[in-house]
Parts: structure tokens; sequence; C-alpha cells
């Protein structure tokens, strides 16, 4: 089974800075990784795909890097909508998570 | 809309057994593959099982082989998860998702969940 490791657990920052967040995986997944969102009581949102691909309606200050094993999100300006917990996602052998990054208000 | 509702979750005692059934309305069903993710109480996501958009193909996690079944129903627009032999952690809200965006299939879809409890 590929483990996706998630760094750092808990991401302190303040609206408008950036916000980077790291995913690595314990053997190559190619570019199938994802990035989700979730909020309290929601279900995840999917923010992008085949590690770098934004999907419909996610705004351009989301981006991701990386292909292989070292995959990263970027927010470039943090919104207050924006705090929340961020998980990776593998596709490449069945579909893994990682344990999540909370990304809360400094 | 385009939507996916989960029901079928409750409190059962371990060794007992619950279905979950998904919803879905608004996009055409038989087109995609679909996917149970389920998430403890406090804790991160765990993709359970995924089926094929005709049934065909069928895979799940190591946690839950040979005692949950997924399938699913075209003509209903339905997916089903059939789970045996409960025991404690399987308690989690259980999410039904679409998978779609190109070869690799991710979740772009989600329902809103349903609670499964699994306690004497």
């Amino acid at each position: 089974e590929i483990v996706l490791t998630q760094s750092p657990a808990t991401l302190s920052l303040s609206p408008g800075e950036r916000a980077t967040l790291s995913c690595r995986a314990s053997q190559s997944v190619s570019s199938y990784l994802a990035w989700y969102q979730q909020k309290p009581g929601q279900a995840p949102r999917l923010l992008i795909y085949d590690a770098s691909n934004r999907a419909t309606g996610i705004p351009a200050r989301f981006s991701g890097s990386g292909s292989g094993t070292d995959f990263t999100l970027t927010i470039s300006s943090l919104e207050p909508e924006d705090f929340a917990v961020y998980y990776c996602q593998q596709r490449s052998n069945s579909g893994t998570f990682g344990q999540g990054t909370r990304l809360e208000i400094k | 809309q385009v939507q996916l509702v989960e029901s079928g979750g409750g409190l059962v005692k371990p060794g007992g057994s619950l279905r979950l059934s998904c919803a879905a309305s608004g996009f055409t069903f038989s087109d995609y593959y679909m996917s149970w993710i389920r998430q403890a109480p406090g804790k991160g996501l765990e993709w359970v099982s995924y089926i094929s958009s005709s049934g065909s193909t069928i895979y799940y996690a190591d946690s839950v082989k040979g005692r949950f079944t997924i399938s699913r129903d075209n003509a209903k627009n339905s997916l089903y998860l059939q789970m045996n032999s409960l025991r404690a952690e399987d308690t989690a809200v259980y999410y039904c998702a679409r998978e779609d965006y190109g070869e690799a299939r991710y979740f772009d879809l989600w329902g809103r969940g349903t609670l499964v409890t699994v306690s004497s």
C-alpha cells in the first residue's frame, strides 16, 4: 500500500500570507495525485487533480506541483475561507489519502 | 441539481449488518465510476471501495475486504454498500463520491455523508 505523509500537521498563518503544504508518497505515484479541502461538518472538495490541474471553479490562488513522490499545494494569498483541513490523495494504486494538514488562523 | 444523497446509517451492534444507499441525481449516473469513502470521528479520510460504471470492476480496501460489498443499480441511479460483521473501528461518516477527471479518476462530487456507529 502506498502511504502518503503530509507536513506540517498544522500550519498557522494569517490572511494574505502564502501557504505551502507538502505531501510525500512512499513510492512513486507519477502525477496521479489530488488535493482536497474539507471544512468542519462538510464533505471534502476537490481542488487539484493530476498534481497540478485545478478542478472546475477553483480559484487561481490554489496551485499544485510535483511528481513522483514529492508534491506541494500552494495557496498564494490566504483568504478567510481557506482555513480548513487539506488532504492529498494518490490514485496510482487504489486511492489512499494522507493524514491531512490543518490550516489555522494565526 | 447535481447531487448525491446517502442514507441508511445508524447505530448497530458489533457483528451486525447495515446497508447504505446513495441516490444520484442531475447527471448520467451510469457513465461514472463511484466510490465509498469514510471518515472516523475526528480522523482523516479512508477510501473504502469503488465500482466501475457497469459494475463489472470492483475494488476494496484491505480493511473491509470480505465484509463489505459494493453494488449499483443504474436503472435506479443508486449506489449501495452492504456492510456485514461490523466492528467498532467501522464507526465513521460514510460518503459516496463520483469519480471523474481523466484516467486516474478523482472524487469530484460528494454526498453529505451518513453516520454509522458500531457500539454495544
